[in-house]
């Protein structure tokens, strides 16, 4: 077990109000990410952190933004919500040996968000 | 980006068959790593690769990274309906690389 907490678990919004996404994790790890996952599409990177307020952009991270300010916290904010951000949002940390980044990902049980 | 052609998108099986899938891509990757999800929860990691030409079992699950670095297989034997869900293949194209590239899923279903 990871320690990895989401929240909210589900959330319906309407178009254009903004929302945060958190994301808690209790082990100290360095890694830290965020998925959305899509019929036909699988699970995309919207944006990762390697430390506190470091953080990286991924494949789909347009209209999306984020923050690290302590290690156990990754919000993911979407500023004005559209209905194309309707997903299910998981959070991710990885596995860290001898310091390197090996991969291995541990997910929180996600978070349903529904733009309407 | 990088792209995993992950297939079949779906299998339709009765219990204690075998299932193969598999995992390809245009580019090479170092890692390769297997994960399945259950309805309603998050992935999770059944199977992670390191080598070229490694086999690894976990249990059941017996997954390979292929000699070429593009490709992966995962074997699952004699299934049972716990085996249900959607397995994921997904690629690291450097070790210690933060970024990994997913496959979008085989969904298994058995047939009862």
């Amino acid at each position: 077990d990871a320690g990895i907490t989401q929240s909210p678990r589900h959330k319906v919004t309407e178009t254009g109000t903004p929302v945060t996404l958190r994301c808690h994790q209790t082990e100290n790890h360095r890694y830290m990410y965020w998925y959305r996952q899509d019929p036909g599409h699988g699970l995309r990177l919207i944006h990762y952190s390697y430390g506190v307020k470091d953080t990286d952009k991924g494949e789909v991270s347009d209209g999306y933004s984020v923050s690290r300010s302590k290690t156990e916290d990754f919000l993911l904010t979407l500023e004005s919500a559209t209905s194309s951000q309707t997903s299910v949002y998981f959070c991710a940390i990885s596995e860290v040996q001898s310091g390197i980044n090996t991969g291995e990902l541990f997910f929180g049980e996600g978070s349903r968000l529904t733009v309407l | 980006g990088q792209q995993l052609n992950q297939s079949p998108q779906s299998m339709f099986i009765q219990e204690g068959e075998d299932v193969s899938m598999n995992c390809t891509s245009s580019s090479i990757f170092n890692t390769w790593l297997w994960y399945k999800q259950d309805p309603g929860e998050g992935p999770v990691l059944l199977i992670a690769l390191y080598k070229a030409g490694e086999l690894t079992s976990n249990g059941r699950l017996t997954a390979q990274f292929g000699i070429t670095r593009k490709d992966s297989f995962l074997n699952i034997s004699a299934s049972i309906p716990s085996d249900v869900g959607i397995y994921f293949c997904a690629g690291q194209a450097n070790f210690g690389n933060e970024k990994l590239t997913f496959g979008t899923g085989t969904r298994l279903t058995i047939i009862p």
